[in-house]
Formats: structure tokens, sequence, C-alpha cells
């Protein structure tokens, strides 16, 4: 298994550029989420899905769209990119959506956004 | 509003000391607690994992923490640290009550050899 993969692992945006950050996972979970990771602000949950046509928002959702067409991938999108969503973004799954607190969360290895 | 805090941001040890990091979770009725580390360059990975039962978690590489729920505390300890243990740690809890875990703020350990 490639576990949950990101990509690109590096992005540099232009302020109002928008573009889709991708996360993928070959482990068939069902729940899948994204956060962003800021210094001294540890990692905040952006949007979550805890299966197929399924999301909801997390703490910091504005400004960022996600969908769930297949078990497999939850691109997140950056509808308007602005120079406050400078962060690192982490996709992360899980297997069970109803017992998802007793599970481990898998990471992805990040993505390095910049806007300028 | 459901919130974890970690109130030790950067923690600076000597190789051989002992290690405690503080975490604090809100009440919020049942919660599932975790500790997560990120070493450099690299991606998050579980520690150890809190649901019932005894207190006191081990996890990997010789580090333990103990769940006391009178204090809304997951504190994490290891006996005596090592160079490699140079990292950002990872306090979470998950609410029963909420489809979702959250994260403190982390604190970045540093181990001088």
């Amino acid at each position: 298994n490639a576990g949950v993969t990101q990509t690109p692992k590096f992005q540099v945006l232009k302020t109002g550029q928008s573009m889709t950050l991708q996360c993928a996972q070959d482990m068939n979970h069902e729940y899948m989420s994204w956060y962003r990771q800021d210094p001294g602000m540890g990692l905040r949950l952006i949007h979550y899905s805890v299966g197929a046509g399924i999301t909801d928002q997390g703490e910091v959702p504005n400004g960022y769209n996600v969908s769930r067409s297949t078990t497999e991938d939850f691109p997140l999108r950056l509808l308007s990119a602005a120079p406050s969503q400078t962060s690192v973004y982490f996709c992360a799954s899980s297997p069970d959506r109803d017992r998802v607190g007793f599970y481990e969360q898998y990471f992805g290895p990040g993505t390095r956004l910049t806007v300028t | 509003a459901q919130s974890v805090s970690q109130h030790n941001h950067h923690v600076i040890l000597s190789e051989a000391a002992s290690l405690e990091l503080g975490c604090n979770y809100s009440y919020g009725g049942t919660v599932n607690l975790f500790w997560y580390v990120q070493y450099p360059g690299q991606h998050l990975q579980l520690l150890l994992k809190y649901f019932s039962g005894d207190p006191l978690v081990k996890g990997i590489k010789g580090f333990e923490a103990e769940f006391i729920k009178s204090k809304f505390s997951f504190n994490l300890r290891k006996p005596s640290v090592q160079w490699s243990d140079t990292a950002e740690y990872f306090c979470a809890a998950w609410y029963s009550s909420a489809s979702k875990i959250i994260f403190g703020s982390g604190t970045r350990l540093s181990i001088r050899p």
C-alpha cells in the first residue's frame, strides 16, 4: 500500500489564483480530512469527510472547498488564494467513520503552499 | 467549545534528562486521547493513544502518558530522552459527540547532544 499520498509537495501561487491540492489513499478508509499546520497554531481542521458524497466543515473552512466523489480521493480546492493561506497542508485518513476516535489517523507527507 | 491546550511551546533538554509535556483538554463528554510526533521533515505519526482502562498508557520509543480525568490532563513522559527525540509533539482529542479530532498547538522539543 502507498498509504496517503499528496500532490504537489510544493506550490507557489499568486494572490487570486486557484488550485487543487490532491489527496488519495489506497487503504479503503472511510474517513478523510484536511488540516493546515501553521507555526504556534498546530494543526487546524479545514474539512472532513465520513464517506463518498459526504463532507463537512472543520474549524477553518473559509476559502476552501472539498468534494468526495470516491472513497480514495479527497481533493482540496483553494478558490482564490490569499497570503493568509500560506501554510503546510496535511491530508489524513482513518478506517472507520463511526469509530474515528478509536483509530490512528494516517497522514500524508504534506503540501507546502506559499501565496505571494 | 472543545479544545486541546499544550502550554509548553518549546522545550530544550539535554540528553538523558527526563521529559514531561503537558496536555489539557476541555470537557466534552467521552473523549479519546492521542499523542502524535512529527520528526523534522516527516509527517505525523502516532506515539500512543488512550481510550479506556489503565490510565497509564505506554507507546513506542519508550514514551508513556497518564490520563488524569480529574485534571483533564494527558501528559506525555519519557524517563531519559535521546537526541533522536528532537521533534514536534502534538496532543489530540477525539470527542464522541463530534466527528473530528482536535489537535493542540504542538510542543517543539530540542535535545542538546
